[in-house]
């Protein structure tokens, strides 16, 4: 069935250093994939998107790679700061579902002072 | 410009009764969606409105229900709670189309 995950539940790293956070994805039909962010008590938050007709996109310290032969997707941050630390999830959507995201379950980054 | 609000912010409810959940949505958006939250889990979609009509709907059962008024909010009612449904519950609206899904804060629903 479909299905989005994130390979690692957890990650950390050094402030100042660059974070990659990655998702895997199944179905092949999927053609708009969005990043958030989710603090504590908090909804998510918009980071990035990228469609399928693209496979980088760039953002302020922010970077989306699409590998669709393979159905990853992955976000790079660079420069860690402690207010990245958060929850990230990918979700995705596709054509015909253009209105109902699919979640991650999440990555839990913590950025180490 | 304020952005999705919603309410209450945290409702404790008991086994078997009945609740509804509030979202005005971002100004310019006029479609409203819903997800639930367990915790350390990604957002489950529940399902949408647009034009004071449920648009599409996930998996879940006929005890969650909602409601768009023509000012573009919109309620969330689940009958019967179970314990399961204890959950943060999500309310995200949009323009026509998806560029600018914007979430609230939601609602943490704790059902005892």
């Amino acid at each position: 069935g479909e299905s989005v995950g994130l390979h690692l539940p957890t990650l950390s790293v050094q402030e100042g250093d660059n974070s990659i956070i990655n998702c895997a994805y199944s179905n092949s039909a999927s053609d708009y994939f969005i990043w958030y962010k989710q603090e504590s008590g908090k909804g998510p938050q918009f980071i990035i998107d990228i469609r399928s007709n693209m496979d980088k996109r760039q953002g302020q310290r922010v970077t989306v790679l699409l590998n669709k032969t393979v159905k990853h997707l992955s976000l790079q941050i660079a420069a860690t700061q402690p207010g990245d630390s958060a929850v990230y999830f990918c979700a995705e959507t596709s054509r015909g579902n253009d209105y109902k995201l699919s979640f991650g379950a999440g990555t839990t980054v913590t950025v180490r002072a | 410009d304020a952005g999705v609000t919603q309410s209450p912010t945290h409702l404790i409810k008991t086994r078997g009764q009945q609740v509804t959940l509030r979202c005005s949505p971002k100004s310019g958006h006029d479609t409203v969606s819903w997800y639930q939250q367990a915790l350390g889990q990604g957002p489950q979609f529940i399902f949408q409105y647009y034009e004071e009509e449920e648009r599409q709907r996930g998996n879940f059962p006929d005890r969650f229900s909602g409601h768009q008024f023509p000012n573009y909010s919109s309620e969330l009612n689940v009958n019967a709670l179970l314990l399961g449904d204890s959950a943060l519950y999500l309310c995200a609206s949009t323009p026509m189309g998806l560029e600018g899904y914007t979430f609230g804060s939601g609602t943490r629903l704790t059902v005892v």
